[in-house]
């Protein structure tokens, strides 16, 4: 079945330490987001990639880095410099098409201390 | 300011009552989608239903119906007997085109709903 894999479930790092969490889609998307939740915020985009090769800073991009080397793969790396990255993170995409809604992966949940 | 907004932080209802989710949206675009999205407690956020914003007319699936009004900027869901598989947060969401001709969704802040049996 298509679907977005985000792995893993829950990520414990160190304060200081950089950390990646995985974002993989077999659903032939273009477009790939990444969102972050905290409690009563709602979802804010941290990035977003339209194409292989390129990536777009979303509203909250501090402290975070992406890449998109393949079409099913986007990953997030959190870095030091993110000041409160205990947060739980999501992945998604959508095709091409302006109207189409995003689909979502399962989330990881990063707990830094 | 927000561009979606979500007043109701959190809604508790009996089963069967019927419940209406609000969403308050903001754009000067002519062109732009709205979404809703059901996020259970696994996570993962599911699409619910889409409208465009030339098409006003109000779509009725089951249990679910959305109210989308542009003269007051709002795109309601209203869920009809509810049951306790209903529980979750619900988001709005407003797609509008940004810098590039990408469209980009915005979420609101999410409305948890309760259904008590």
């Amino acid at each position: 079945d298509g679907g977005i894999t985000q792995s893993p479930k829950y990520l414990f790092r160190k304060e200081g330490q950089n950390v990646t969490l995985s974002c993989e889609q077999n659903l032939n998307h273009d477009a790939m987001y990444w969102y972050r939740q905290d409690p009563g915020q709602g979802l804010r985009l941290i990035y977003y990639s339209q194409i292989v090769n390129d990536f777009q800073k979303g509203d909250i991009a501090e402290g975070y880095s992406v890449s998109r080397e393949k079409k099913e793969s986007f990953p997030l790396t959190v870095t030091s410099a993110q000041k409160n990255p205990t947060a739980f993170y999501l992945c998604a995409s959508k095709t091409g098409v302006s109207n189409s809604p995003l689909h979502f992966g399962n989330g990881t949940r990063l707990t830094v201390t | 300011a927000q561009k979606v907004t979500q007043a109701q932080t959190e809604i508790s209802v009996v089963e069967k009552e019927d419940v209406t989710l609000d969403c308050v949206y903001e754009t000067r675009d002519t062109t732009y989608y709205l979404f809703w999205y059901k996020q259970p407690p696994s996570g993962e956020l599911v699409f619910l239903i889409r409208r465009n914003s030339f098409d006003e007319q109000n779509e009725i699936s089951g249990r679910y119906s959305w109210n989308f009004q542009k003269s007051t900027s709002s795109f309601n869901f209203t869920i009809t007997a509810s049951q306790v598989v209903d529980s979750a947060v619900y988001f709005c969401a407003l797609s509008e085109v940004q810098r590039g001709g990408s469209y980009i969704p915005t979420f609101g802040r999410g409305t948890s709903l309760i259904v008590h049996p």
